[in-house]
């Protein structure tokens, strides 16, 4: 199967701040990769897919990038309503999600 | 109006089947994929399989042998059996729709079910 580890599990940061997650595949996955935001109680709410492509209605300061085995998910100028746990998707072979990162408050 | 939701017993006793029922408001495309998916409390989301519109199915390796997800005829629903419950099967089920058998486009509000005598 493929693994998908993300790091940091969890990133302390401020609005206004600039974030970068990094999601790594134990395989090639081409650009087969989505990412999701989760809140507490809630299902997780689709962010990007196809590594870079941003789902409609998503803010522009969400970003993806990458492509084989190393992604990336930033968001430019955190936002108060962006503090949750962010989990990627990889589905080049069936579907593995990572572990998270929890973004919580400095 | 809540696109999917799920419904069935939050209640399993081991070694008995797990069966969830998945109802959709959200219409119907060949795109959409139905899903299941579960997800442990503070662990990442583990899909299990999905059923396409014509009713093939592909399923995660690791349930393979035990889960069997179905399109429910005559209605807009679909389901979940996983046989053989343990309490590693403890999780909140969402049943979703995967685009195109790919990332998942739409989510229901998920369903906790516990696995215990």
């Amino acid at each position: 199967d493929i693994q998908m580890t993300q790091s940091p599990s969890t990133l302390s940061a401020s609005v206004g701040d600039r974030v970068t997650i990094t999601c790594r595949a134990s395989q090639g996955i081409s650009i087969w990769l989505a990412w999701y935001q989760q809140k507490p109680g809630k299902a997780p709410n689709l962010l990007i897919y196809k590594a870079s492509t941003l789902e409609s209605g998503v803010p522009s300061r969400f970003s993806g990038s990458g492509s084989g085995t190393e992604f990336t998910l930033t968001i430019n100028s955190l936002q108060p309503d962006d503090f949750a746990t962010y989990f990627c998707q990889q589905y080049h072979d069936y579907w593995t999600f990572g572990q998270g990162t929890k973004i919580d408050m400095k | 109006q809540v696109p999917l939701k799920e419904s069935g017993p939050g209640l399993v006793k081991p070694s008995e089947t797990l069966s969830l029922t998945c109802t959709v408001s959200i219409g119907s495309s060949d795109s959409f994929y139905w899903s299941w998916i579960r997800q442990v409390p503070g662990k990442g989301p583990e899909c299990l399989g999905f059923v396409s519109p014509s009713g093939g199915t592909s399923y995660n390796p690791s349930v393979k042998d035990r889960v069997t997800i179905s399109l429910v005829t005559g209605k807009n629903q679909f389901s979940l059996r996983l046989t053989s419950a343990t309490a590693a099967d403890t999780a909140v089920y969402y049943c979703a729709s995967l685009k195109n058998a790919d990332y998942v486009g739409w989510w229901g509000q998920g369903l906790l079910v516990t696995v215990s005598s």
